[in-house]
């Protein structure tokens, strides 16, 4: 079956990038189906979707996350990442990546990694 | 688009009916999803575009409404389904503030 596993630092310092890896096993992420999504999830801002990247290489974000976000693909090792630049405390979250099934929900997602930014 | 849920957290027993709401800020048509979310565990998808029940749900889960007007009914709550539960709308990815069903 379809899997998903984050992997990244679990801290970071402020003003530092955040780098996050998404292994997909069981499903090719360059079938032209699915979008592959991160989002987080923190007490203060509860779920929020962060950006996505679709087999062609196209991407969107969330507006809020002001450009600091990029999603990428790395498609010879099936794995989606996810980088946040110039981070702060309220980035401390959970981070999961996610598979949007048509642009419209996501079926499947990955356990989730905590995050925690502090010097 | 924002969507608001209501309640924040409902008490309820093994065997009742639960009703949860969801409230979009302009109509939406039918494009609302419901998640479980458990502690501990990552979110759930139970309903999509409404009312369509996702493979693998208990038929006891159910989904209504249209415009900017949602529910999710849980028909004869089970111990299993004690935990939060978020309304998602797709047009711009934001999700409701969740409604934890407590015992």
């Amino acid at each position: 079956q379809v899997q998903l596993q984050e992997s990244g630092p679990g801290l970071v310092k402020p003003s530092e990038t955040l780098s996050l890896t998404c292994s997909v096993s069981g499903d090719s992420i360059t079938r032209g189906v699915y979008y592959w999504s991160w989002i987080r999830q923190s007490a203060g801002t509860g779920l929020e979707w962060i950006g996505r990247i679709y087999t062609t290489g196209a991407t969107s974000y969330n507006p809020s996350l002001k450009s600091r976000a990029t999603v990428s693909a790395d498609t010879s090792n099936n794995q989606v990442s996810l980088e946040l630049a110039s981070v702060t405390a309220a980035d401390t979250a959970i981070y999961y990546c996610a598979r949007e099934n048509g642009g419209h929900y996501w079926d499947l997602w990955g356990r989730g990694t905590q995050v925690t930014v502090s010097s | 688009i924002q969507v608001t849920q209501s309640p924040s957290s409902l008490s309820a027993s093994v065997g009742d009916r639960v009703t949860i709401t969801c409230r979009a800020s302009q109509s939406i048509v039918t494009s609302l999803n419901w998640y479980q979310q458990k502690t501990g565990k990552a979110p759930k998808l139970l309903i999509y575009g409404a009312s369509n029940l996702q493979s693998g749900v208990p038929s006891r889960f159910s989904g209504s409404g249209s415009g900017t007007e949602f529910a999710l009914t849980i028909d004869s709550l089970q111990p299993d389904d004690f935990a939060t539960y978020y309304c998602q709308q797709p047009f711009t990815r934001t999700f409701g503030q969740g409604t934890k069903v407590e015992i």
